[in-house]
């Protein structure tokens, strides 16, 4: 069963951290892609990466940077956390010409 | 500007009634179109899609129509199930290798 993983679940970091997301897929994926989902405001885009050592910027990059050394891999870096980046960050990934995407289960990052 | 919009933030419907999800889009540019569904604390999983040079796509409780001259989609589940209950999602890209574009989903609850 093919599988995009996000290494946590459940995240708590204080404000000025610097926070790394995780995401591995196991599909041999060439796109992967960051969103943050918040109530009211649906999935946005923060960054996706074409390929490795690739990236673009979403509709909402600013206060996050990407790094996609493998292609397995695509972490998302809260570069100094702050409280309006609480949030549900969902990783996805899609084989090169497809239409859908695989998604992970998601992490739910609270910045207190 | 929103390019793709749900208009209705929430949906209640009777178990073994029609749910009818609607979807508008903004962009003359967008040829695939697709639903996802959305449980709390997971990822979002594919429901359906549609191709542009089509109007129907059906997939056993599911069916999706496409208006193109009305830059319209609905989903509709008959008959409506209790474990239907959900966040659904209506997402569009144009041809070529775009990120997905997402409204901002529509919570539907089948009440038993």
């Amino acid at each position: 069963d093919v599988k995009v993983t996000q290494s946590s679940r459940y995240l708590v970091k204080r404000t000025g951290e610097k926070v790394f997301l995780e995401c591995v897929q196991d599909m041999d994926h060439e796109n992967m892609f960051w969103y943050r989902q918040d109530p009211g405001l649906g999935l946005r885009l923060i960054y996706f990466s074409y390929d490795v050592k690739m990236k673009e910027k979403g509709d909402i990059p600013e206060g996050y940077s990407v790094s996609r050394e493998k292609k397995e891999r695509f972490s998302l870096i809260l570069e100094s956390a702050s409280t309006n980046q609480t949030s549900m960050y969902l990783c996805a990934s899609r084989q090169q010409g497809a239409y859908g995407y695989t998604f992970g289960s998601g992490t739910r990052l609270t910045v207190v | 500007d929103q390019q793709v919009k749900q208009n209705s933030p929430s949906l209640s419907v009777q178990e073994g009634r029609i749910s009818i999800l609607n979807c508008d889009y903004t962009n003359s540019m967008f040829d695939y179109f697709l639903w996802y569904k959305k449980y709390p604390a997971e990822g979002p999983t594919f429901l359906i899609s549609i191709s542009s040079i089509k109007d129907k796509n059906e997939d056993g409780r599911f069916t999706v129509f496409l208006n193109k001259s009305a830059k319209h989609l609905s989903l509709h589940i008959v008959p409506s199930q209790p474990g239907d209950s959900a966040v659904y999602f209506c997402a569009a890209r144009s041809s070529g290798n775009t990120p997905l574009v997402f409204g901002k989903g529509t919570r539907l609850s089948v009440i038993a």
